[in-house]
């Protein structure tokens, strides 16, 4: 079964700076999703970005790219220049390819934005 | 994104009797839903999957006759709390996906039996 750990319960960050969320999985599949979802306090969750396993190239999306390391299973978040909006909790997910598939979440990391 | 809509966002009932809650894919067919049920402060943890017109997959220690989920159609799943009780207060969530790479997610129901 996969699994999805987030070793960071709490986090905090200045506006406008840079702040890294880290996920690490373990799966014995070669290709599979990845996904970063931010829950703000409506607890409705927000797709912030996708990567699809067999790209090499990182994703991003505007303020917020993917530090993808497919042979260290680590997938973490980088957030650039972060707004008061960022407030949120942040969930990595693991979803198999293609089909139907479930999403297997991570703990969650509470990224607050201080201004 | 496509849009999920969920209803109610919040609902208070007595202990013993059963709850509906109806989630709806608004502009796209959804052929698989789930889901989820996430406890305060804690992730989200996947109850059961529906697809379409086909009994709904339970994960393990989930209770099927405690929570009947019903995907009649490409648009609507509905989760039903049955006999609810103290401990089935939570936040309940779905996510419906049809076609898309990723699931799209309801708003939510907050759900607490007194």
């Amino acid at each position: 079964a996969q699994t999805v750990t987030q070793s960071q319960p709490e986090m905090s960050v200045q506006e406008a700076e840079t702040v890294t969320l880290s996920c690490t999985y373990d799966t014995s599949e070669s290709n599979y999703y990845l996904f970063w979802y931010k829950q703000p306090p409506s607890r409705q969750m927000i797709l912030v970005i996708r990567q699809e396993a067999y790209k090499q190239q990182n994703a991003t999306e505007n303020r917020f790219s993917v530090n993808f390391q497919k042979a260290a299973k680590s997938f973490s978040l980088k957030i650039s220049d972060s707004q008061l909006g960022d407030t949120a909790m942040y969930f990595c997910a693991f979803g198999h390819q293609g089909g139907s598939e479930k999403l297997v979440f991570g703990k969650g990391t509470k990224l607050t934005v201080n201004p | 994104g496509a849009v999920v809509s969920q209803h109610p966002s919040w609902v208070i009932c007595k202990s013993g009797t059963s709850v509906k809650i109806e989630c709806r894919s608004l502009d796209f067919q959804a052929t698989t839903m789930f889901w989820y049920r996430q406890f305060p402060k804690q992730s989200l943890m996947l109850m059961a999957t529906s697809n379409e017109g086909s009994k709904a997959t339970y994960e393990q220690g989930v209770e099927k006759d405690k929570f009947l989920i019903n995907h009649a159609s490409l648009t609507l799943s509905t989760l039903t709390v049955t006999s609810a009780h103290p401990e089935d207060s939570s936040f309940y969530i779905c996510s419906a996906k049809g076609g898309f790479t990723e699931a799209f997610f309801g708003q939510g129901t907050r759900l607490t039996v007194v």
